[in-house]
């Protein structure tokens, strides 16, 4: 059965350093998400991507925020200046067109 | 009105019971609610999903109750068994929701005793 691959599993930076999460949605799929949960609390989304340009994102998605779907087959998050808050499981999830979005199994992001 | 509440937080139910989960939302623009099943360290996994327009919906032992008037919906889960100890998160979209932005109740830790 296809899945959501995420990498790395586990990134570690120090504040105010850049990362870049990568994913790779389902092959057939056409929407593109990415969601974070902080430990111990609710899945938050961020951001949706479709037609390569976001369709939505939410208030927690600002400007330190970027996503990009650089070739075919990847989809990355970026946060260019992390702060402590920022520490969380990111979650990929893609969906064919509609709502039924399949997750990833995430990259926890600790910034120290 | 974007909020989605669900209840309870911990829920401990023996082998053989049946476990039931509960939502509540305000806002009636959403039109699709799904829930998601998340054991430890993996990502939430999609187990079963319904819609206004039907007031019931089963997948194997998973069932969806839906309330349109109360705003409320349900999963249930036969026949528990230890292997459905997880958190289950239930969510909704809005109708006129082109990003398919969902937005994700608090959890519910189930356990199921052997």
């Amino acid at each position: 059965e296809p899945e959501v691959t995420q990498t790395p599993s586990h990134q570690v930076t120090q504040m105010g350093q850049e990362v870049i999460l990568r994913c790779v949605p389902i092959s057939n799929h056409l929407y593109f998400y990415w969601y974070r949960q902080i430990l111990g609390q609710k899945v938050e989304f961020l951001v949706s991507f479709y037609n390569n340009e976001i369709s939505e994102k939410s208030e927690i998605f600002d400007d330190q925020f970027s996503v990009e779907r650089p070739d075919g087959s990847n989809f990355t998050l970026k946060i260019r200046s992390t702060k402590l808050e920022d520490s969380a499981m990111y979650f990929c999830a893609s969906s064919v067109f509609g709502p039924s979005q399949y997750f990833g199994p995430g990259t926890r992001l600790t910034v120290l | 009105q974007q909020q989605v509440k669900q209840s309870p937080q911990s829920l401990i139910v023996q082998k053989g019971g049946i476990s039931i989960i509960n939502c509540a939302y305000e806002n009636t623009a959403f039109d699709y609610f799904p829930w998601y099943q998340q054991f430890p360290g993996k990502g939430p996994a999609l187990l079963i999903a319904i819609r206004p327009d039907v007031s019931e919906k089963k997948e194997g032992r998973f069932t969806i109750s839906f309330n349109k008037s109360a705003k409320q919906f349900s999963l249930h889960i036969m026949d528990s068994q230890p292997g459905d100890s997880a958190t289950y998160f239930c969510a909704a979209k809005k109708n006129n929701n082109a990003g398919n932005m969902l937005t994700f109740g608090g959890g519910t830790r189930l356990m199921v005793k052997p």
